[in-house]
Order: structure tokens, then sequence, then C-alpha cells
């Protein structure tokens, strides 16, 4: 009865390489989100959808994309990966006005 | 940037209430007040929110001034489960607005 679940829960890649992290919710929300959490646990927001369009972003690089096949997902896709993109990613959902649930998060490490 | 200034940390005997201060003296009138936590390595976790008004719910109690320049978190029966950073957001009256999260407060519980 997981709330909202990302896959992988680690992912361990080399500099360059261009790799995906998967968000579902099962709450029926409509608004789904992806946040950045660094290495001094600054956790900062990157983008957000509402019913697969996307309503906010958080001057991320190109090479972060993502992509919200049906308002239950909502995937990241980062291209040419980069040291300083290690972190842990955390996707979370929720309904307009209403709190946010947070997935378990991924934790990136770019070698 | 967060509008929120919280002390880096506080610790409380398991079983006493945990009393946690916040500032907000920037707030606007159509802000909310939100608290999250995160368990160590977990994603952040929904406990309460509020506008002017005390707040009380299963977890915590919600107590903000009049002025709504401050507030302070009540768990009132603090145990050691509850050793989290606490982070206290104030959040725009929007549909799908933000979280912009502070570095919060680690409350330690110690037995």
């Amino acid at each position: 009865d997981t709330a909202v679940s990302q896959t992988p829960k680690y992912l361990v890649t080399q500099m360059g390489n261009d790799k995906s992290i998967k968000c579902e919710q099962n709450l029926g929300h409509d608004t789904m989100y992806w946040y950045k959490q660094d290495s001094k646990k600054f956790l900062k927001i990157m983008f957000s959808y509402n019913n697969k369009e996307l309503i906010i972003n958080e001057t991320v690089p190109n090479r972060f994309s993502p992509k919200s096949p049906d308002k239950a997902h909502l995937n990241l896709h980062i291209n040419s990966l980069e040291l300083g993109d290690s972190a842990v990613y955390f996707c979370a959902s929720s309904q307009p006005y209403n709190e946010q649930f947070f997935g378990p998060g991924t934790r990136l490490t770019v070698l | 940037d967060a509008k929120t200034t919280q002390p880096p940390s506080m610790d409380c005997a398991e079983g006493r209430a945990a009393n946690l201060p916040c500032n907000h003296s920037t707030i606007s009138g159509n802000e909310y007040v939100y608290w999250y936590r995160q368990i160590h390595s977990q994603g952040p976790q929904y406990i309460i929110h509020g506008l002017k008004n005390n707040e009380t719910n299963e977890m915590a109690s919600l107590i903000i001034t009049e002025d709504r320049k401050s507030s302070t978190l009540i768990l009132p029966h603090a145990t050691l489960r509850d050793t989290a950073v606490y982070y206290c957001i104030v959040r725009e009256a929007g549909a799908n607005s933000k979280l912009t999260f502070g570095k919060g407060i680690t409350l330690s519980v110690r037995p």
C-alpha cells in the first residue's frame, strides 16, 4: 500500500552517463514534484507537474528532463551526469492546496 | 530562500513535551505555516499546518502567535522515534505552491 514509490533506491553511475529515476503515486493526486537534497542536506524543489503539465521549473540545468506519461507517474531523466549531480532525489505528490507526500528517495552517486 | 529561522538543534527527554520554535517575521497574510520532519534517510513527512489559529492533530500541536511572526510546534510526549530534523516552512496560499525548506532544527530525544 505504498503511497509514493521511487525506483531505484540506489543508483551508482559514471560521469557522462544518462540515467532515469521513476516515481509513481497511488494516491490519485493531481500534482507531482521532484526535490533534490544535496550533501549538505539542503532540500530544494526542482520541478512540479499538475495533470501532466509543467508548472514549476526552478532553473534546473537542461540536462534534467522530467517526463509525466500520466498523472500517476513523474520520471526524471538526467543526461550527461556530472559529479555535482550526486544527491538524494525525492519525489512527492499532493492534491491542490493540500500537504505533499514524499517518496523514500533515490540516492544517486556519480563517480 | 526560506522565510523561516530555527535554532539548529535541541534535545528533550523521552516522554516529555518537545517545543520547537520558529520565527517567520516576514510572513504575508495569505501564507501558511507548515511543519515537516525528516527522519534519518527517509523522505520528509508532513506534520501539521496553520494560517493563524492554533491547530492540533494526532501528531502535534501548532501554536501561532497573534502577530503571526512566530510559531511553536509541540510534540506532547516525545519518543525516541521522534528524533529527526524538523522543518518550519512558510508556504504561499496557492493550489500547487512549492515548499521552500530551510536548514531545519535537529531534535534529539534522549532516553
